[in-house]
């Protein structure tokens, strides 16, 4: 039971440039996040999604865009990369509106120079 | 919105002590209380979580106390072990209203260092 997986773990962008990360989930979760981590701040909500073909914005959406067009996967995008965007990315899933653990990937370190 | 405050920031303690970490929530409406562990290079893990209508919850070493009133919370660990070396996260957010989704606001985490 893979649970959720992110791809990739680690990549270096250059300012300008875009990109895509991927977040699976294997368990048939209904709800989706992507958080970003940085040090002294915590985990702060990017944006999320509580069902296939369903975004909405969390804490720190600006500058990210995010699709769920099937259940099992989440993408976070990035159009156009700024240095304020170096972090680590965590995606995390759970059940329904009534469960309340998440499950996190192992997370995607992004560097923008 | 809700927000959350964690304090201590660090907290080093002999092996076989306990380790207390507090926080914090503003919104009075937050009925849900997980405690997430964070190894290194690892994503976080739930390892306790308390609702409202529970002031006290325990699982083996681990403990967590809820004060409503005061609208802070607790973790407790007992008897730690070098394994409890880690960053504890505390969170708060408002179940089981769909459409809403349950967004979790943390806290910016303790560094436990667990020293032998």
């Amino acid at each position: 039971n893979a649970g959720v997986t992110q791809t990739p773990k680690f990549r270096v962008l250059k300012t300008g440039q875009s990109m895509t990360l991927l977040c699976a989930q294997d368990m048939n979760h209904e709800y989706m996040y992507w958080y970003r981590q940085d040090p002294g701040m915590g985990l702060r909500l990017i944006h999320y999604s509580v069902g296939e073909g369903t975004t909405a914005k969390g804490e720190v959406p600006d500058g990210y865009n995010v699709s769920r067009l099937k259940k099992q996967n989440f993408l976070l995008g990035l159009e156009s990369a700024a240095p304020s965007q170096t972090s680590v990315y965590f995606c995390a899933s759970k059940l329904g509106s009534y469960t309340g653990e998440l499950f996190f990937g192992e997370g995607s370190r992004l560097t923008v120079l | 919105g809700e927000n959350v405050e964690q304090h201590p920031s660090t907290l080093s303690v002999q092996e076989g002590d306990s380790a207390v970490i507090k926080c914090t929530y503003s919104d009075s409406a937050s009925n849900y209380f997980p405690w997430y562990k964070q190894e290194l290079g690892k994503g976080p893990q739930l390892i306790i979580d308390i609702r409202s209508n529970v002031g006290e919850k325990k699982d083996q070493r681990i403990a967590v106390t809820l004060n409503k009133t005061a609208k802070h919370f607790s973790l407790h660990i007992t008897e730690t072990q070098p394994e409890d070396s880690a960053v504890y996260f505390c969170a708060a957010t408002l179940m089981g209203v769909t459409g809403g989704g349950n967004k979790l606001t943390f806290g910016t985490g303790t560094q436990l260092k667990v020293e032998l």
